[in-house]
């Protein structure tokens, strides 16, 4: 099994639904995080969590939302999508203790087309 | 502008040497790294270079960090059709949310 699991793996819906991404991982690690990724425009942050209490937003949070249920566990919703929300959707976590490399562990994506 | 750049596309002939360059702008940026993307699956970890560190080898891999002109490079030597992929530059700034910053990408394609 995967360490960073994201359902679903695509999805198409309309514009105006709300849609749930969710993120869960069996690293143990902390640090959570949600990027989206659109061609020739690279990894940009949406939110990130260090720990189950905490949310913070990252470059691009308009029209999102998270939720950290646990430690494994962290979802990112589209309340309402719109079109140009159509894009690819990492999860990653990270163990970083306050030195170090931080490495990220990505998810496979989610892929998701906003008609 | 960018905090992380690097070109969008290589092309190189198998068996030949890639190399993808990065320019980075923040100064006490303490880890560079270089991810890689392949098609339909998530960013893995390539490799990582300290700054106080110039080069960094592993196998086919080379890895060179002029901390003056801010500037990384990656190397892969003997280049194969499964080295395609999108490669990643990122660093990891010395302050704040210590949240890797990462690059557009490159677009590595291997030809026969």
């Amino acid at each position: 099994d995967a360490d960073v699991t994201q359902t679903p793996r695509n999805r198409i819906t309309k514009t105006g639904k709300r849609i749930m991404l969710e993120c869960s991982q069996t690293k143990g690690h902390d640090r959570m995080y949600w990027y989206r990724q659109d061609p020739g425009l690279g990894l940009r942050l949406i939110y990130y969590s260090f720990d189950v209490k905490d949310i913070n937003k990252g470059e691009i949070s308009d029209g999102y939302s998270v939720s950290r249920q646990a430690q494994a566990k962290f979802s990112l919703s589209l309340e309402s999508a719109i079109p140009n929300q159509t894009a690819l959707y990492f999860c990653a976590t990270s163990d970083w203790q306050g030195s170090g490399a931080n490495v990220l562990t990505f998810g496979a994506g989610s892929r998701l087309t906003v008609l | 502008g960018e905090d992380v750049e690097q070109s969008l596309f290589l092309s190189v002939r198998e068996g030949d040497s890639s190399v993808i360059n990065c320019t980075y702008t923040d100064s006490s940026s303490t880890y560079l790294y270089w991810y890689k993307q392949e098609p339909g699956a998530g960013l893995q970890l390539l490799t990582y270079i300290f700054s106080n560190m110039d080069m960094k080898q592993d196998q086919r891999l080379t890895v060179l960090l002029n901390k003056k002109d801010k500037h990384l490079s990656l190397r892969i030597a003997d280049t194969q059709t499964g080295d395609s992929a999108i490669y990643f530059c990122a660093e990891k700034a010395g302050g704040g949310s210590y949240i890797p910053t990462f690059g557009r990408g490159t677009s590595l394609i291997v030809h026969p």
